[in-house]
Protein backbone atom coordinates (compact mmCIF):
# COMPACT_ATOMS: atom_id res chain seq x y z
CA UNK A 1 0.00 0.00 0.00
CA UNK A 2 2.01 2.82 -1.40
CA UNK A 3 -0.54 5.32 -0.20
CA UNK A 4 -0.44 8.73 -1.89
CA UNK A 5 2.20 9.22 -4.18
CA UNK A 6 3.68 12.37 -5.94
CA UNK A 7 6.31 13.22 -8.83
CA UNK A 8 8.20 14.81 -9.35
CA UNK A 9 9.77 15.52 -5.80
CA UNK A 10 11.50 19.13 -7.61
CA UNK A 11 11.30 20.54 -10.79
CA UNK A 12 12.86 24.13 -11.21
CA UNK A 13 11.08 25.76 -14.48
CA UNK A 14 11.25 28.93 -16.69
CA UNK A 15 9.08 31.41 -16.68
CA UNK A 16 6.08 30.48 -19.34
CA UNK A 17 7.11 27.41 -18.69
CA UNK A 18 4.06 24.20 -18.67
CA UNK A 19 4.50 21.11 -16.57
CA UNK A 20 2.26 18.41 -14.82
CA UNK A 21 1.98 17.62 -11.36
CA UNK A 22 1.49 13.62 -10.55
CA UNK A 23 -0.60 12.48 -7.86
CA UNK A 24 -1.90 9.09 -7.26
CA UNK A 25 -3.25 7.27 -4.80
CA UNK A 26 -3.89 3.03 -4.42
CA UNK A 27 -6.27 3.57 -1.27
CA UNK A 28 -9.67 3.66 -3.51
CA UNK A 29 -10.28 6.90 -2.03
CA UNK A 30 -13.15 9.19 -3.86
CA UNK A 31 -12.18 12.18 -3.13
CA UNK A 32 -8.94 13.69 -4.15
CA UNK A 33 -7.09 17.03 -3.45
CA UNK A 34 -3.91 19.51 -4.23
CA UNK A 35 -2.97 22.47 -2.02
CA UNK A 36 0.03 24.85 -2.16
CA UNK A 37 2.13 25.97 0.76
CA UNK A 38 4.10 29.02 0.20
CA UNK A 39 7.35 29.49 2.96
CA UNK A 40 6.08 29.40 6.12
CA UNK A 41 2.34 29.42 5.75
CA UNK A 42 -0.47 27.34 5.79
CA UNK A 43 -2.22 24.94 2.91
CA UNK A 44 -4.46 26.80 0.68
CA UNK A 45 -7.24 24.51 -1.53
CA UNK A 46 -6.50 24.76 -4.82
CA UNK A 47 -8.86 22.08 -6.91
CA UNK A 48 -10.13 19.10 -5.47
CA UNK A 49 -12.96 16.34 -7.11
CA UNK A 50 -15.25 14.07 -5.45
CA UNK A 51 -15.29 11.48 -8.04
CA UNK A 52 -13.48 10.37 -11.39
CA UNK A 53 -15.12 12.91 -13.45
CA UNK A 54 -15.59 15.33 -11.47
CA UNK A 55 -13.48 18.82 -10.35
CA UNK A 56 -13.90 21.90 -8.10
CA UNK A 57 -12.07 25.02 -7.86
CA UNK A 58 -10.97 25.36 -4.26
CA UNK A 59 -9.77 28.78 -3.17
CA UNK A 60 -6.40 29.77 -5.31
CA UNK A 61 -7.27 28.09 -8.77
CA UNK A 62 -6.01 30.48 -11.03
CA UNK A 63 -3.13 29.35 -13.14
CA UNK A 64 -3.93 25.72 -12.83
CA UNK A 65 -5.86 22.43 -14.39
CA UNK A 66 -6.65 19.63 -13.58
CA UNK A 67 -8.46 16.17 -14.41
CA UNK A 68 -9.70 13.18 -12.56
CA UNK A 69 -9.86 10.72 -15.37
CA UNK A 70 -9.61 7.50 -12.85
CA UNK A 71 -10.00 6.81 -9.09
CA UNK A 72 -6.45 6.87 -8.71
CA UNK A 73 -4.61 9.71 -10.62
CA UNK A 74 -5.75 13.69 -9.93
CA UNK A 75 -2.77 15.27 -11.75
CA UNK A 76 -2.04 19.02 -11.80
CA UNK A 77 -1.71 21.50 -14.66
CA UNK A 78 0.65 24.48 -14.92
CA UNK A 79 0.21 26.59 -18.24
CA UNK A 80 2.67 29.17 -18.18
CA UNK A 81 4.33 29.10 -15.21
CA UNK A 82 5.10 32.09 -13.13
CA UNK A 83 7.21 33.14 -9.69
CA UNK A 84 4.04 33.25 -7.74
CA UNK A 85 3.62 29.65 -8.54
CA UNK A 86 6.99 29.09 -6.60
CA UNK A 87 5.75 26.88 -4.02
CA UNK A 88 5.41 23.28 -2.55
CA UNK A 89 2.25 20.84 -3.48
CA UNK A 90 0.57 18.67 -1.49
CA UNK A 91 -1.46 16.19 -3.00
CA UNK A 92 -3.96 14.50 -0.67
CA UNK A 93 -7.65 11.92 -0.75
CA UNK A 94 -10.02 10.47 1.73
CA UNK A 95 -13.09 9.36 2.02
CA UNK A 96 -15.11 12.16 3.52
CA UNK A 97 -15.45 11.92 7.27
CA UNK A 98 -12.16 10.56 7.39
CA UNK A 99 -8.81 12.50 7.34
CA UNK A 100 -6.94 13.23 4.48
CA UNK A 101 -3.95 11.53 3.39
CA UNK A 102 -0.95 13.53 2.20
CA UNK A 103 1.58 12.88 -0.42
CA UNK A 104 5.12 13.79 0.25
CA UNK A 105 5.12 16.95 -1.71
CA UNK A 106 6.63 18.43 -5.05
CA UNK A 107 8.81 21.47 -4.59
CA UNK A 108 8.25 23.79 -7.52
CA UNK A 109 10.77 27.00 -8.45
CA UNK A 110 9.87 29.55 -11.00
CA UNK A 111 12.90 31.29 -12.35
CA UNK B 1 -18.14 29.80 6.99
CA UNK B 2 -15.68 27.13 9.06
CA UNK B 3 -12.96 28.63 10.60
CA UNK B 4 -9.70 27.43 12.56
CA UNK B 5 -7.91 29.65 14.89
CA UNK B 6 -4.75 28.37 16.98
CA UNK B 7 -1.67 29.82 18.32
CA UNK B 8 1.07 31.50 16.90
CA UNK B 9 4.50 30.21 17.23
CA UNK B 10 7.20 29.80 17.39
CA UNK B 11 6.94 27.75 20.73
CA UNK B 12 10.28 27.56 22.02
CA UNK B 13 10.71 24.55 24.98
CA UNK B 14 13.17 22.52 26.83
CA UNK B 15 13.16 18.81 26.49
CA UNK B 16 11.24 17.05 28.72
CA UNK B 17 9.07 20.37 29.36
CA UNK B 18 5.07 20.36 28.86
CA UNK B 19 3.19 21.41 25.59
CA UNK B 20 -0.25 23.20 24.87
CA UNK B 21 -0.71 24.78 21.25
CA UNK B 22 -4.37 25.98 21.28
CA UNK B 23 -7.34 25.75 19.17
CA UNK B 24 -10.52 27.29 18.93
CA UNK B 25 -12.92 26.86 15.73
CA UNK B 26 -16.52 27.60 13.94
CA UNK B 27 -17.99 25.26 12.52
CA UNK B 28 -21.64 24.25 12.36
CA UNK B 29 -23.17 20.94 14.07
CA UNK B 30 -20.43 18.60 14.79
CA UNK B 31 -17.15 18.81 12.74
CA UNK B 32 -14.80 16.46 13.04
CA UNK B 33 -11.10 17.45 14.36
CA UNK B 34 -7.90 16.53 13.41
CA UNK B 35 -4.16 18.12 14.27
CA UNK B 36 -1.82 17.29 11.62
CA UNK B 37 2.15 17.42 11.95
CA UNK B 38 4.92 18.95 9.20
CA UNK B 39 8.32 17.62 10.00
CA UNK B 40 10.68 19.63 7.85
CA UNK B 41 11.21 18.96 4.29
CA UNK B 42 8.21 16.24 4.74
CA UNK B 43 4.19 16.28 3.97
CA UNK B 44 1.68 16.50 6.37
CA UNK B 45 1.17 13.09 9.09
CA UNK B 46 -2.27 12.65 10.45
CA UNK B 47 -0.88 13.02 14.33
CA UNK B 48 -4.52 12.39 15.93
CA UNK B 49 -8.41 13.00 15.25
CA UNK B 50 -11.59 13.30 17.27
CA UNK B 51 -14.54 13.04 15.56
CA UNK B 52 -17.51 13.74 18.26
CA UNK B 53 -18.24 16.10 21.50
CA UNK B 54 -15.54 14.40 24.47
CA UNK B 55 -13.63 12.37 21.83
CA UNK B 56 -9.88 12.68 23.04
CA UNK B 57 -7.49 11.47 20.12
CA UNK B 58 -3.88 10.40 21.52
CA UNK B 59 -0.96 9.63 19.61
CA UNK B 60 2.68 9.49 20.31
CA UNK B 61 2.16 10.92 23.37
CA UNK B 62 -0.13 13.91 22.51
CA UNK B 63 -3.76 14.54 23.83
CA UNK B 64 -6.89 16.52 22.46
CA UNK B 65 -10.31 16.78 23.43
CA UNK B 66 -12.92 17.72 21.50
CA UNK B 67 -14.71 20.31 23.72
CA UNK B 68 -17.99 21.90 22.23
CA UNK B 69 -18.61 24.21 24.60
CA UNK B 70 -15.75 25.95 24.11
CA UNK B 71 -15.17 25.11 20.73
CA UNK B 72 -11.70 24.03 21.39
CA UNK B 73 -9.20 21.30 20.18
CA UNK B 74 -6.22 22.14 22.13
CA UNK B 75 -2.70 19.64 22.13
CA UNK B 76 -0.91 18.62 24.73
CA UNK B 77 2.23 16.48 25.20
CA UNK B 78 3.21 15.91 28.61
CA UNK B 79 7.01 15.61 27.91
CA UNK B 80 8.44 16.97 25.04
CA UNK B 81 11.71 15.43 22.83
CA UNK B 82 13.51 17.63 20.59
CA UNK B 83 12.04 14.61 17.75
CA UNK B 84 8.98 16.94 18.20
CA UNK B 85 10.08 19.54 16.85
CA UNK B 86 7.87 20.26 13.35
CA UNK B 87 4.85 22.40 12.58
CA UNK B 88 1.56 21.51 14.19
CA UNK B 89 -1.82 22.07 12.03
CA UNK B 90 -5.27 21.87 13.38
CA UNK B 91 -7.75 21.10 11.33
CA UNK B 92 -11.66 20.81 10.74
CA UNK B 93 -13.48 19.15 8.44
CA UNK B 94 -17.40 20.63 8.46
CA UNK B 95 -20.82 18.75 7.85
CA UNK B 96 -22.50 21.48 5.96
CA UNK B 97 -22.94 20.97 1.96
CA UNK B 98 -20.23 23.26 1.15
CA UNK B 99 -17.29 22.17 3.62
CA UNK B 100 -18.23 18.87 3.21
CA UNK B 101 -14.84 16.67 2.40
CA UNK B 102 -12.71 20.25 2.54
CA UNK B 103 -10.07 20.83 5.33
CA UNK B 104 -9.89 24.61 7.25
CA UNK B 105 -6.61 24.65 8.60
CA UNK B 106 -5.22 26.37 11.19
CA UNK B 107 -1.99 28.91 10.21
CA UNK B 108 0.20 26.52 11.45
CA UNK B 109 2.23 26.23 14.89
CA UNK B 110 6.10 26.03 15.27
CA UNK B 111 7.18 24.15 17.95
CA UNK B 112 10.77 24.13 19.03
CA UNK B 113 12.41 21.95 21.33
CA UNK B 114 15.83 22.46 22.62
CA UNK B 115 18.42 20.35 24.21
Amino acid sequence: NAGVTQTPKFRILKIGQSMTLQCAQDMNHNYMYWYRQDPGMGLKLIYYSVGAGITDKGEVPNGYNVSRSTTEDFPLRLELAAPSQTSVYFCASTNPPRAQFFGPGTRLTVL
Amino acid sequence: GDSVTQMEGPVTLSEEAFLTINCTYTATGYPSLFWYVQYPGEGLQLLLKATKADDKGSNKGFEATYRKETTSFHLEKGSVQVSDSAVYFCALSGVTTDSWGKLQFGAGTQVVVTP
